[in-house]
């Protein structure tokens, strides 16, 4: 079957880091991308993994272990407008080009 | 470059109507996926176009319908409007759909059905 797992909710303060999980069961992998998506607004682009390891953009960096269907999303110095929902979605291998998407991860930053 | 738009915004409609959903991708951009998003089920893939042809299809009924033009410019329907299709509606398009490719997603169409 294919499965994508991330906590539902996630509490931070301003300034602090978060780490957000994704798990993931696919028959095929390609790649993981996570998404940003603030209410009422359009999901938009943070990362894509490939490879194994660590790939550090700015204040966000995302993590990616193959061999362990796991990957993360490290944010730090947060500021309040980081406050949204973080979607984890995995590429499948092949010719099926959609992607499998989490439920998202809705994170409230307080001050 | 302008983003994905989407039209309309927003829409009510009762059970048993039927509803037309227009996006308009990137300039450039020959792929155009749709989806459905709820609280409850996330973001479930609808279809991709790509050149005019769906070339790729999720798991949804056969009232779920999509279409898209020579200018790339794409439309989705849903006949025979149910309670359960009230969900925001996004499309997202990108250059040729490859795999390694980033989607850009428009601000979504939220249907509400009476």
């Amino acid at each position: 079957g294919q499965n994508i797992d991330q906590p539902t909710e996630m509490t931070a303060t301003e300034g602090a880091i978060v780490q957000i999980n994704c798990t993931y069961q696919t028959s095929g992998f390609n790649g993981l991308f996570w998404y940003q998506q603030h209410a009422g607004e359009a999901p938009t682009f943070l990362s894509y993994n490939v490879l194994d390891g660590l790939e550090e953009k700015g204040r966000f960096s995302s993590f990616l272990s193959r061999s362990k269907g796991y990957s993360y999303l490290l944010l730090k110095e947060l500021q309040m407008k980081d406050s949204a929902s973080y979607l984890c979605a995995v590429k499948k291998a092949g010719n099926n080009r959609k992607l499998i998407w989490g439920l998202g991860t809705s994170l409230a930053v307080n001050p | 470059k302008a983003g994905v738009t989407q039209t309309p915004r927003y829409l009510i409609k009762t059970r048993g109507q039927q509803v037309t959903l227009s996006c308009s991708p990137i300039s450039g951009h020959r792929s155009v996926s749709w989806y459905q998003q709820t609280p409850g089920q996330g973001l479930q893939f609808l279809f991709e176009y790509f050149s005019e042809t769906q070339r790729n299809k999720g798991n949804f009924p056969g009232r779920f319908s999509g279409r898209q033009f020579s200018n790339s410019r794409s439309e989705m329907n849903v006949s025979t409007l149910e309670l359960g299709d009230s969900a925001l509606y996004l499309c997202a398009s990108s250059t040729s759909g490859d795999s390694q490719e980033t989607q850009y997603f428009g601000p979504g169409t939220r249907l509400l059905v009476l």
